[in-house]
């Protein structure tokens, strides 16, 4: 089984509308990030949290809130879906100790159309 | 404004020849360099590290060379493989307790051809 797993795999919603990603982990690592990547561009963090009650902003968190239910799940929410939204979003986890090195899901492709 | 860039989108490289890819970076803070690598409806994976106090590190056919002077890095791939074929991204972290923000490129992506 996976170590990093997200549902849906691929998801197709309308402008306005509420969706949320989820990410569970069963590598035992405190640390989960969100990341987003749009075609031709690199991946661009999220948010992520550190532990259950630490949650940080990341580089682009406008229009996404998240909930770290347990240390081994982490979802992202668009409150209000928009078309620029429309993207390829990675969850991963990461150790205390070596956080750069980070473990990815496979993904989950989002059209908001 | 990049803080992380990958100028080369592409790279074509003949099998059992040396694949070299290029970042480029701008802030003298960063404490860890990586390169991860993608496949195709795959989350990126963890390749090879360096800190910013090494100039190389090296990882069976996988060296990465870092040149703080001129804010550059390099993955060297020896002998290139067909299985290497991928989006290489190169990323930056930032040092303390930021270190898991990491700062991506936009990535190359290498073809090995046989």
């Amino acid at each position: 089984d996976a170590d990093v797993t997200q549902t849906p795999r691929n998801r197709i919603t309308k402008t306005g509308k509420r969706i949320m990603l989820e990410c569970s982990q069963t590598k035992g690592h405190d640390r989960m990030y969100w990341y987003r990547q749009d075609p031709g561009l690199g991946l661009r963090l999220i948010y992520y949290s550190f532990d259950v009650k630490d949650i940080n902003k990341g580089e682009i968190s406008d229009g996404y809130s998240v909930s770290r239910q347990a240390q081994a799940k982490f979802s992202l929410s668009l409150e209000s879906a928009i078309p620029n939204q429309t993207a390829l979003y990675f969850c991963a986890t990461s150790d205390t100790d070596r956080a750069y090195e980070q473990y990815f899901g496979p993904g989950t492709r989002l059209t908001v159309t | 404004d990049q803080q992380v860039k990958q100028n080369s989108p592409s790279l074509s490289v003949q099998e059992g020849r040396i694949s070299i890819l290029n970042c480029d970076y701008t802030n003298s803070m960063f404490d860890y360099f990586l390169w991860y690598k993608k496949y195709p409806a795959e989350g990126p994976t963890f390749l090879i590290s360096i800190s910013s106090i090494k100039d190389k590190n090296e990882d069976g056919r996988f060296t990465v060379f870092l040149n703080k002077s001129a804010k550059h890095l390099s993955l060297h791939i020896v002998p290139s493989q067909p299985g290497d074929s991928a989006v290489y991204f190169c990323a930056a972290s930032r040092p303390g307790g930021s270190q898991g923000n990491l700062i991506f490129g936009k990535g190359t992506k290498l073809s090995v051809k046989p």
